[in-house]
């Protein structure tokens, strides 16, 4: 079974340019997780999305941050303009959680990682 | 609310002896509790989860965890420990139903030959 794919890998920027993740679950997953992984730190939930609704973004910093799933398939997260501190892993995960179908998965599945580097 | 405390960041043990990785968690509801590992430059890995079943968890890897409720503790433990084990672990809880999961810190495991 493939697992969550994630690209790019490495992704080296200047404060205040854009960039974007892309992220492919597992097939038949239909939550989709974004997360932060500050060095040192543990991953923090950014954004979940069922299928193509959003579930959660209250981590999300909205004025820099957004992210979409418009097929329920792929996502992408978006920082515009970005800055030093978003520098990190940004890991994307996926689960057979569907609330709508009765199905609680908890098991998340996750990606690689994009680490990202603002100079 | 939840949360976890990994209660050390770095963790050293000699190849062949036993690991403990403790973790202490806060849910105001039953939870559900996860160990993730996670290698250099790889995804995090699922090691084991408890849902309220058995309170003795086994994972892969010859890891195990032990759910006690009455000290909010779920520690992480293998008999033996190998080179490969040397890696960044995570405790996570999840509050049934919500599937929202909250990491601790990390502890990174080293194992000398």
């Amino acid at each position: 079974e493939a697992g969550v794919a994630q690209s790019p890998r490495y992704k080296i920027i200047e404060k205040r340019q854009s960039v974007a993740f892309w992220c492919n679950p597992i097939s038949g997953h239909a939550t989709l997780y974004w997360y932060q992984q500050i060095l040192g730190q543990g991953p923090k939930l950014l954004i979940q999305f069922q299928n193509n609704g959003v579930v959660d973004d209250s981590q999300l910093p909205k004025d820099r941050f957004s992210a979409e799933r418009l097929k329920g398939v792929d996502s992408t997260l978006k920082i515009q303009p970005a800055k030093l501190e978003d520098s990190a892993v940004y890991l994307c995960a996926s689960s057979l959680t569907d609330y709508q179908r009765g199905l609680e998965e908890n098991e998340q599945f996750f990606g690689p990682g994009t680490r990202l580097t603002v100079l | 609310a939840q949360s976890v405390t990994q209660l050390d960041s770095h963790v050293s043990v000699s190849e062949g002896t036993p690991v403990l990785l403790r973790c202490n968690y806060s849910s105001s509801y039953s939870p559900s509790l996860f160990w993730y590992v996670q290698h250099p430059n790889k995804g995090l890995q699922l090691l084991l989860k408890y849902t309220s079943a058995a309170t003795l968890v086994k994972g892969i890897n010859g890891f195990e965890a032990e759910f006690k409720k009455s000290e909010t503790s779920f520690h992480l433990t293998k008999p033996s420990a190998h080179m490969s084990d040397a890696a960044e672990y995570f405790c996570v809880v999840s509050d049934r139903g919500f599937n929202k999961f909250y990491f601790g810190s990390g502890t990174k495991l080293n194992v000398k030959p």
